[in-house]
């Protein structure tokens, strides 16, 4: 089965910081990937998918990109409601596994 | 507006079984997987496996087969859960989510406590 890492596991960052998030494939995926907030309490909410397609409604700090098996969550400028667990996901066939998260909080 | 509404906290002793709901609305109930996805406490998010909406196919994730059932009820747009001999590692939130490749819909989530 593919595996999916992320890093870092957790950051601290300061209102207006720029917020990179790698997760990374063991083997490759296409853009079969979505990223996923979740606030504590939550349930998850989409992000992104497609590896860079913003969902509706999420605010246009938030960006997604690709480089062969490495994709990056970028918050351009990180906001106190960003405060979350941050978890990226593979979407192209089963197992649908998720990475381990990324918490971000402010610092 | 599409909701998934999925049944309330759960207190289980070991070895009872449960079954969590997920009731779905504001789209055609077949069109779309249910997938489930649990997350133990303080844990990541783990992907227990998927459910077929027009067929009643299930799938399961390696580490969920033998006690976790997937079911439907099309006529009331319900997806079920019920996992039979509880363990105190089943203590965790389950998720129903709306599948198509991305998990765009999700459930508010159901705690399922084990203890003796």
């Amino acid at each position: 089965d593919i595996q999916m890492t992320q890093s870092p596991s957790s950051l601290s960052a300061s209102v207006g910081d720029r917020v990179t998030i790698t997760c990374r494939a063991s083997q490759g995926i296409s853009t079969y990937l979505a990223w996923y907030q979740q606030k504590p309490g939550k349930a998850p909410k989409l992000l992104i998918f497609a590896a860079s397609t913003l969902q509706s409604g999420v605010p246009s700090r938030f960006s997604g990109s690709q480089s062969g098996t490495d994709f990056t969550l970028t918050i351009s400028s990180l906001q106190p409601e960003d405060v979350a667990t941050y978890y990226c996901q593979k979407c192209n066939s089963a197992p649908f596994t998720f990475g381990p998260g990324t918490k971000v909080d402010i610092k | 507006q599409v909701q998934l509404v999925q049944s309330g906290s759960e207190s289980k002793k070991p070895g009872a079984s449960v079954k969590v709901s997920c009731k779905a609305s504001g789209y055609t109930f077949t069109t779309y997987a249910i997938n489930w996805v649990r997350q133990a406490p303080g844990q990541g998010l783990e992907w227990m496996g998927w459910i077929n909406t027009n067929t009643g196919n299930p799938t399961y994730a390696q580490g969920f087969t033998g006690r976790f059932v997937f079911s439907l009820d099309t006529s009331v747009s319900t997806a079920y859960l019920q996992i039979s001999g509880l363990e105190a590692d089943d203590t965790a939130v389950y998720y129903c989510a709306r599948a198509h490749l991305h998990y765009d819909f999700w459930g508010q989530g159901t705690l399922v406590t084990v203890s003796s």
